[in-house]
């Protein structure tokens, strides 16, 4: 079946870039996102990228998409102490069929 | 910004009872699920749900559990009688293109 992998846990410094990666075995994903849970929070959409993209930017964020070697990552610029969570790298053939998500990254930020 | 929502944030029950979860989806989607993600672990597909009928399953969603649309803008997950395992925080989505999730609801079985 489809899966999704990611690196448990990533420590940076404030101020600093963060990259988290993800790989995924599905070739017909599509869609590959991107969600933050805070502690005791629900999930919440960072951003999406449709597999035909190989990057895209919404401020501190950059999804690169290397479709190929289906690894996709998101960069996280000037990382601040709001950035700690936990990010789940997600896929999905379609926009309607049910996400497969990765087990997530703790990205704990260090003042 | 319209948002999913969800009641109650928390829930607890002995183990055997009856729980119904609620979920008011975002007005104008059509798709709708259930997810669940027991305490550090992945965050796993449970029901989608489209025109009034399921659309696809998962294994974990057995018997046990049912979905229902009862009216314009609710959405529930019944678990008839809850089990141990069945701890975990339930979310629910809603997705026109991407999906949209609500802030869940923490489930203990004791």
């Amino acid at each position: 079946g489809e899966d999704v992998e990611q690196s448990l846990f990533l420590s940076v410094r404030e101020g600093d870039s963060s990259v988290i990666n993800c790989t995924y075995t599905d070739s017909s994903s599509t869609y590959l996102y991107w969600y933050k849970q805070e502690p005791g929070a629900g999930l919440q959409l960072l951003t999406y990228i449709f597999s035909n993209m190989d990057m895209k930017q919404d401020q501190r964020l950059t999804v690169l998409l290397n479709k190929k070697d289906k690894h996709l990552s998101l960069r996280i610029a000037d990382t601040q102490t709001g950035d700690s969570a936990i990010y789940f790298c997600a896929e999905s053939p379609s926009g309607n069929t049910p996400l497969v998500f990765g087990k997530g990254t703790r990205l704990s930020v260090i003042a | 910004e319209p948002e999913v929502t969800q009641t109650p944030s928390h829930q607890v029950t002995q183990m055997g009872q009856e729980v119904i979860l609620r979920c008011v989806p975002i007005s104008n989607h059509l798709y709708f699920y259930w997810y669940r993600q027991i305490l550090g672990q992945k965050v796993e597909f449970l029901v989608s749900f489209y025109n009034n009928e399921i659309s696809e399953k998962s294994e974990i969603f057995d018997d046990q559990f049912s979905v229902e649309r009862p009216d314009g803008s609710n959405f529930t997950l019944k678990i008839r009688s809850t089990k141990l395992e069945d701890s975990a925080m339930y979310f629910c989505a809603s997705t026109l293109e991407e999906q949209f999730f609500g802030p869940g609801t923490r489930l203990t079985v004791l």
